[in-house]
């Protein structure tokens, strides 16, 4: 099952916080996340496994908490650069089949 | 370099044509995928390919086909029996089949 992803756009302007929800219904071993300027390809950003991590990479980190079976993606300080569509993608926690990305968020910052 | 090429850039369809988008990794992955995306959609699976000369379909692959002869290549055709094929077309490729999956830089297909 597609995993479901909140908000699906958000607008804020360049220095403020957003948080990008994704939301599973089935038990995950992974979660992959990815940014994709428009126009372009989605890039890999982090994958978190089970195990209830958070990972940083600089103002963008993200944490997975198995046990609801959802993952946030934290933007601190927000730069322009950070505007695109983020996808998240999911992976069984039976580790039988292929990551299955949610619908995307739309970013949009202002200056 | 490693990574993965999708050629053309940007493809022109006629009505009634087939076409074929190419996908080449050097990565030495063993799954490969094709996606389609409309404009402000997210990502739609096509295909597949687990290993070489096995593939899937995904959610979307009435009016594609697909081939998997080689670890390194696998080419997407847009039969004529698709009769909205305006996209952008974006392949992947992972080490095995959970694992990351890495993109390519996309074709555009435009139908003229």
């Amino acid at each position: 099952q597609q995993p479901v992803q909140s908000p699906q756009a958000v607008i804020l302007r360049e220095g403020e916080d957003a948080v990008i929800n994704c939301s599973s219904s089935k038990a995950l071993y992974s979660v992959h996340w990815y940014r994709q300027k428009h126009g372009e390809a989605p890039v890999f950003l982090m994958i978190l496994l089970k195990g209830g991590e958070q990972k940083g990479h600089d103002k963008i980190s993200a944490s997975f908490n198995e046990k609801k079976q959802q993952s946030s993606l934290y933007l601190t300080a927000s730069q322009l650069s950070y505007s695109g569509t983020y996808f998240c993608g999911t992976e069984s926690a039976h580790r039988d089949d292929k990551i299955i990305f949610g619908k995307g968020t739309r970013l949009h910052i202002l200056p | 370099d490693g990574g993965i090429t999708q050629s053309p850039k940007y493809l022109f369809r006629k009505e009634g044509q087939n076409v074929t988008l190419s996908c080449e990794q050097n990565l030495n992955h063993d799954a490969m995928y094709w996606y389609r995306q409309d404009p402000g959609q997210g990502l739609r699976l096509i295909y597949y390919s687990q290993i070489v000369n096995d593939f899937q379909k995904g959610d979307i692959a009435e009016g594609y086909s697909v081939s998997r002869e080689k670890k390194e290549s696998f080419p997407l055709t847009v039969t004529s029996a698709q009769k909205n094929p305006t996209a952008f077309y974006l392949c992947a490729s992972s080490r095995e089949l959970q694992e990351t999956q890495y993109f390519g830089p996309g074709t555009r297909l435009l139908v003229l």
